[in-house]
């Protein structure tokens, strides 16, 4: 089956502590993207990569910081200088149609 | 990028057919309107796309004026499974970018 993953859906941090993300698809997708959602709000964008190799900051990339060594995979690490880590993530890829993971929920403690 | 505004909640009973109805003034010439769906806990998922007049699909319907300077997205015959938030984006995919900006969307919740 085609789609995407991401792995682990919760993910639990002690402050001050990096942690990474993991994203991975078989779509054969050039797109990759990552999303921040807090409860009751819309999709903000971290970062997005259109090629491998290549990544751009979205909206809100502050404190994060992504690679993409292949295609398939686009890996997000939430750093320490994230003031505010707490919340839903969501990795897409994709065109102008955008297939979204189903997410990893990060608390930090 | 065009900002896009849609009511924050909807109720419908079961059955009915629901219009939800996006702004978005300042609309590019080679942006697309997009409308996702997205359930608690879960990533969205594309309903539908349109640039103007009429897109009609197993999901639901888009129309779009001919100034484009809003939508509607029509779900025919609401059941329970369709409580969810509904997003409307204005899309630059017309023009080679693919950064999507979504909004708080609308609440839709559907009363047996």
């Amino acid at each position: 089956d085609g789609g995407i993953t991401q792995s682990p859906k919760y993910l639990f941090r002690k402050e001050g502590q990096n942690v990474t993300l993991s994203c991975e698809q078989n779509l054969n997708h050039d797109a990759m993207y990552w999303y921040r959602q807090d409860p009751g709000q819309g999709l903000r964008l971290i970062y997005y990569s259109q090629i491998v190799n290549d990544f751009q900051k979205g909206d809100i990339a502050e404190g994060y910081s992504v690679s993409r060594e292949k295609k398939e995979s686009f890996p997000l690490t939430v750093t320490s200088a994230q003031k505010n880590p707490t919340a839903f993530y969501l990795c897409a890829s994709g065109g102008f149609e955008q297939f979204f993971g189903p997410g990893t929920r990060l608390t930090v403690l | 990028l065009a900002k896009t505004t849609q009511p924050i909640s909807m109720d419908s009973y079961e059955g009915q057919e629901v219009n939800i109805t996006c702004s978005h003034n300042n609309i590019a010439t080679n942006d697309y309107i997009t409308w996702y769906q997205q359930f608690p806990s879960q990533g969205p998922r594309f309903i539908i796309q349109g640039y103007k007049t009429k897109v009609t699909n197993e999901v639901a319907s888009l129309f779009i004026p001919a100034d484009r300077k809003s939508s509607t997205l029509s779900l025919p015959r609401v059941s329970l499974s369709d409580t969810a938030v509904y997003y409307c984006l204005v899309d630059p995919s017309g023009a080679g970018s693919y950064q999507l900006t979504f909004g708080k969307g609308t609440k839709l919740s559907v009363i047996p």
